[in-house]
């Protein structure tokens, strides 16, 4: 069956500072990647996608993740965290062959630190 | 409509009663999908449909929950007979088409006592 994994229920990183968001997923075709972020009361927000061609995918809000098939993993990035980035992020992989259904992570909420 | 709008915010009922939530979809886009997200949890995948159809409803828990969409926009995901269980997060996403990302509502918060 499909999976997502975040490992990092909570990560805490100070304003300036670097972040990476580690996710995992299990997938047997060519995946659809997704990171959403969900603001408190907010709905899910699409930060970026990889659907083919170029592993390293810019989204909005100055992130970035990168597509390594080899590891199966879709790490977040960010080279500098502003406080407003305070919110919890989820990873999903979608069923390009049931719908594009989205399997979803866990999660991983990220405080930031003044 | 801007953007995907889903009612109501907030819904309290006691256990045994029915519930029906209501989503409204961007306007145009063809596919809509119903996900619920238990406390601490990513959202888990319930039901699609595709205009009125519903290709797939092998996420819903039980055959107390059910879905419609009967003109290909607005949809309905109606509970029956609630359980404390139930209690959760039901999110509404739509998208263009099957190969357009999802975009997603602010969510109805169903508490059940």
């Amino acid at each position: 069956a499909q999976s997502v994994t975040q490992p990092d229920i909570h990560i805490t990183v100070s304003e300036g500072a670097s972040l990476e968001l580690r996710c995992n997923y299990s997938y047997g075709a060519t995946p659809y990647l997704f990171w959403y972020v969900q603001s408190p009361g907010q709905g899910l927000q699409l930060l970026l996608k990889y659907f083919s061609g170029d592993t390293l995918v810019q989204g909005i809000k100055g992130f970035e993740a990168e597509f390594k098939r080899s590891q199966s993993s879709f790490n977040l990035r960010k080279p500098s965290v502003h406080w407003s980035d305070a919110a919890e992020y989820f990873c999903a992989v979608a069923h390009n062959n049931a719908g594009n259904m989205l399997t979803f992570g866990g999660g991983t909420r990220l405080m930031v630190k003044p | 409509g801007a953007g995907v709008s889903q009612s109501p915010r907030y819904k309290v009922t006691k256990r045994g009663q029915d519930v029906t939530l209501r989503c409204d979809p961007i306007s145009s886009h063809a596919t809509l999908y119903w996900y619920q997200q238990a406390l601490g949890q990513g959202p888990e995948f319930l039901t699609y449909f595709n205009y009125e159809a519903q290709p797939d409803k092998s996420g819903l828990p039980s055959d107390r929950f059910s879905a419609e969409r009967p003109e290909g926009s607005i949809s309905t995901l109606t509970i029956q007979r609630t359980e404390q269980r139930d209690s959760a997060m039901y999110r509404c996403a739509s998208s263009q088409d099957l190969n357009q990302p999802q975009h997603f509502g602010d969510g109805t918060r169903l508490s059940i006592l």
